[in-house]
């Protein structure tokens, strides 16, 4: 069975500074990944994903994240944060042949101080 | 872009009675819709897959003589909450694939319906 581990609850970090959201998964066959954000009593917006090809994925608020399948890891990047990237950010993981079942992360709360 | 609406966006309701939840593809068709139950500071769990036409498969511990779905159309499912109890209390969530979307294609989400059981 599949599984996404996001190794932080809560990430606090000043604005414009660096920051790393860790997401490790585990599964026995090849996944898709993505990136999504919630604000506050919202559904999710996708933020970014992966299907194939290029293992650096970009988002077009300056977000990138990269799959690298020896570590099973698809980290979330941003190298300069704004006080608007406040939110909640989940990582989640979908299985070839899965049929679109997708599988969450806990989540990790980003909140950017001024 | 693809939009999913969810109406009502809130809800309270009384212990004991049925609230219905619908979820629409507003601008695309849908195949599969997936329904997701958050609580507080958590993450979304998976409740059930719908496809239209067909029963939702549902998850292992969610029941589905509690949790009504109906995919009736391409562009609508609906979760129906039965005799709901303040443990029902929780943010739903429903997503929808689209009909030509690629496997392994973005799944859209809805805005999510807050229900409160009092």
């Amino acid at each position: 069975a599949q599984s996404v581990t996001q190794l932080d609850s809560q990430v606090p970090v000043f604005e414009e500074a660096p920051v790393e959201l860790r997401c490790n998964y585990s599964s026995s066959v090849s996944v898709y990944l993505f990136w999504y954000v919630q604000y506050p009593n919202q559904g999710l917006q996708l933020l970014l994903k992966y299907l194939s090809g290029s293992t650096l994925v970009e988002s077009i608020n300056g977000f990138e994240a990269e799959f690298n399948k020896s570590q099973t890891s698809f980290h979330l990047r941003k190298p300069s944060v704004h006080i608007s990237d406040t939110a909640e950010y989940f990582c989640a993981v979908s299985e070839h042949g899965g049929g679109f079942k997708t599988i969450f992360g806990a989540g990790t709360r980003l909140f950017v101080k001024a | 872009g693809a939009v999913v609406s969810q109406h009502p966006s809130r809800v309270i309701c009384k212990s004991g009675t049925s609230v219905k939840i619908e979820c629409r593809s507003l601008d695309f068709q849908a195949t599969t819709m997936f329904w997701y139950r958050q609580f507080p500071k958590q993450s979304l769990m998976l409740m059930a897959t719908s496809n239209e036409g067909s029963k939702a498969t549902y998850e292992q511990g969610v029941e589905k003589d509690k949790f009504l779905i109906n995919h009736a159309s391409l562009t609508l499912s609906t979760l129906t909450v039965t005799s709901a109890h303040p443990e029902d209390s929780s943010f739903y969530i429903c997503s929808a694939v689209p009909r030509q979307g690629a496997f392994g294609e973005t799944q859209y989400f809805g805005p999510g319906t807050r229900l409160l059981v009092l």
